[in-house]
């Protein structure tokens, strides 16, 4: 089966400047997440869809993060504007997010955002 | 609150002596354990899962991991490393009461020594 597709693979933008991260995530899988996830450091979660409503943003910056999951499948992730602690990498994840019977995250290569 | 403990940040051995990664977690009720590996510039890849099954798990690459719930400790041992085990290491705990919450330990980076 094919992977969470993210895109790009890498961005280097200005500092002020606003970018956008897309990802695809594995077919029928209802549950999206966003981390973040600096040098050196765990992954984050920034957000967390379930098909296409919000279960948990509680760790999004939403002065200058936002995301959004249409129609319950691909999900965009925007910085607006930029700071130079953003740099990071942003991690898409998807599972089938059934209640009550577990199943892991499957995780895209990510993608690198650096900030000067 | 549901949580996880990687207790060292960096572990070294020489290749082909045993592996032991240490992770306790937190949690109330009977949690979904994970580990997963992350080369350098690769995404996040799962190792092995624990979901209340046999408490000793098997999983890719020669990798396997207790459940201990009276020392609340899912430690991920390999018995001879090899020198592509180089990689960061996640514990990950998924609790009970929500099953789609996944919660990361801080990491542990993993160097193998010639």
């Amino acid at each position: 089966e094919a992977g969470v597709a993210q895109s790009p693979r890498y961005k280097i933008i200005e500092k002020r400047q606003s970018v956008a991260f897309w990802c695809n995530p594995i077919s029928g899988h209802a549950t999206l997440y966003w981390y973040q996830q600096i040098l050196g450091q765990g992954p984050k979660l920034l957000i967390q869809f379930q098909n296409n409503g919000v279960v948990d943003d509680s760790q999004l910056p939403k002065d200058r993060f936002s995301a959004e999951r249409l129609k319950g499948v691909d999900s965009t992730l925007k910085i607006q504007p930029a700071k130079l602690e953003d740099s990071a990498v942003y991690l898409c994840a998807s599972s089938l997010g059934h209640t009550g019977g577990i199943t892991e995250a499957f995780f895209g290569q990510g993608t690198r955002l650096t900030v000067v | 609150a549901q949580s996880v403990t990687q207790l060292d940040s960096h572990v070294s051995v020489s290749e082909g002596t045993p592996v032991l990664l240490r992770c306790n977690y937190s949690s109330s009720y009977s949690p979904s354990l994970f580990w997963y590996v992350q080369h350098p510039n690769k995404g996040l890849q799962l190792l092995l899962k624990y979901t209340s099954a046999a408490t000793l798990v098997k999983g890719i690459n020669g990798f396997e991991a207790e459940f201990k719930k009276s020392e609340t400790s899912f430690h991920l041992t390999k018995p001879s490393a090899h020198m592509s085990d180089a990689a960061e290491y996640f514990c990950v705990v998924t609790p009970y009461s929500s099953a789609s919450k996944i919660i990361f330990g801080s990491g542990t980076r993993l160097s193998i020594r010639p």
